[in-house]
């Protein structure tokens, strides 16, 4: 495709579930991104991937959230036994190059933990 | 702690008048700055950016303008039109890797 895609769009989750969030950049894109926007909030960030090599996680809130991009391309945000307070949309960017550059935004993935 | 803010959670304009977005920082180190625009369920859409070397940028209707001193963002749209009726978030990055997102601006352009 010819944008940044995600999957699933949505996912409810039962709390202590673990799930498994799907983000498959632009093609030749080297720099991958992970925020998570709260309900009425900007999007706060969470991990910076420059080709597999994960270069920044410093914004993951816990240690039940772990991020991968095993072949530097698509990527992987898992999060063990969900909590409530990780209610949030989850939004993927891509950037051509590493460093300094616009950000192509995926559509983003709706997680609702009940 | 919020170090981009956006106070106006919502702005209204006239079609074809100006729209005036607002964005303030607190860090001194950002020296590059986006501004997006989000449709619902959709993710935001690059607009334009602007580095601290300069204090303006043009694309088309939109201008950036940058006030470091103040440490202060502005984005205009001029003119105003129905389609630009959206969420706006201004970003600053200090390093290029982590962006700092407000919290947003809900424009609507009555027709």
């Amino acid at each position: 495709g010819a944008g940044v895609s995600q999957s699933p769009r949505y996912k409810v989750a039962k709390r202590g579930q673990d799930v498994a969030l799907r983000c498959d950049p632009i093609s030749g894109h080297v720099s991958l991104f992970w925020y998570q926007q709260a309900l009425g909030q900007g999007p706060e960030f969470l991990t910076y991937f420059q080709n597999e090599a994960q270069l920044d996680k410093s914004g993951l809130p816990s240690d039940r959230f772990f991020a991968e991009r095993p072949e530097g391309s698509v990527s992987t945000l898992k999060i063990q036994r969900t909590q409530q307070e990780d209610s949030a949309v989850y939004l993927c960017a891509s950037s051509l190059l590493g460093g300094i550059g616009e950000q192509y935004f995926g559509p983003g993935t709706r997680l609702t933990v009940t | 702690d919020q170090q981009v803010k956006q106070n106006s959670p919502s702005l209204s304009v006239q079609e074809g008048r100006i729209s005036i977005l607002n964005c303030d920082y607190t860090n001194s180190m950002f020296d590059y700055f986006l501004w997006y625009k989000k449709y619902p369920a959709e993710g935001p859409t690059f607009l334009i950016s602007i580095s601290s070397i300069k204090d303006k940028n043009e694309d088309g209707r939109f201008t950036v303008f940058l006030n470091k001193s103040a440490k202060h963002l502005s984005l205009h749209i001029v003119p105003s039109q129905p389609g630009d009726s959206a969420v706006y978030f201004c970003a600053a990055s200090d390093t290029g890797n982590q962006f700092y997102f407000g919290t947003g601006t809900s424009l609507t352009v009555i027709p």
